[in-house]
């Protein structure tokens, strides 16, 4: 099975901060991976599909980059509406999702 | 727009089964892949499998087969999760999602609760 390690699993940042979130699978997925948000007490949301394919309707703050084991998603400035944890989802093999990033503002 | 409703809360007793609807409305309920996905706090998220809501072909992660049964019915634009020999361990919060792919999930539903106790 792939495992799929998120970190930090905690971020405090300020808004206007450029958030980098980070995902290591345990072995080559292909660029099949996908990152959701998921505001407290809702369902998950698809941010990015693919890596690095932008949902329709989500800001362009929000980008997704990797390959091989090794994968990021950034906001490029952080809103106050960003607070929630983001999970990525690998579907190279099987499915797994990492055990996700919850970001707070400082 | 895409919705998918869910159904109720469920309370059940270890042992028994329970079946969760997920009712599609927006779009051609046979464009979509249908997904299910546990989230627990103590395990975060799991990938229960999918239905093609075309084919009804399903599709099972290893460790959910035996315990999730994945149907459709067409004619109501729904799609159904059978739960079955609930423990506690299965006491969670299921999605249903739906994408054009089934690794895309780009609807999901609200959620529904299932707590299994005695």
């Amino acid at each position: 099975d792939i495992q799929m390690t998120q970190s930090p699993s905690v971020l405090s940042a300020s808004v206007g901060d450029r958030v980098t979130l980070s995902c290591k699978a345990s072995q080559n997925i292909n660029k099949n991976l996908d990152w959701y948000q998921q505001k407290l007490g809702e369902a998950p949301k698809l941010l990015i599909y693919f890596t690095n394919n932008l949902q329709t309707g989500i800001p362009s703050r929000f980008s997704g980059s990797g390959s091989g084991t090794d994968y990021t998603l950034t906001i490029s400035s952080l809103q106050p509406e960003d607070v929630a944890t983001y999970f990525c989802f690998q579907y190279n093999s099987g499915w797994t999702f990492g055990g996700g990033t919850k970001l707070e503002l400082k | 727009q895409v919705q998918l409703q869910q159904s109720g809360a469920e309370l059940a007793k270890p042992g028994s089964s329970v079946k969760i609807s997920c009712k599609a409305s927006g779009y051609t309920f046979t464009s979509y892949d249908i997904s299910w996905i546990k989230q627990t706090t103590g395990q975060g998220l799991e990938y229960i499998g999918y239905i093609n809501t075309g084919s009804g072909g399903t599709y099972y992660n290893e460790k959910f087969k035996g315990k999730a049964t994945l149907t459709v019915d067409k004619s109501s634009s729904t799609a159904f999760m059978q739960l079955s020999s609930l423990t506690p361990e299965d006491t969670a919060v299921y999605y249903c999602a739906g994408g054009m792919v089934p690794d895309v999930m780009d609807a999901w539903g609200q959620g529904a609760s299932v707590t299994v106790s005695s």
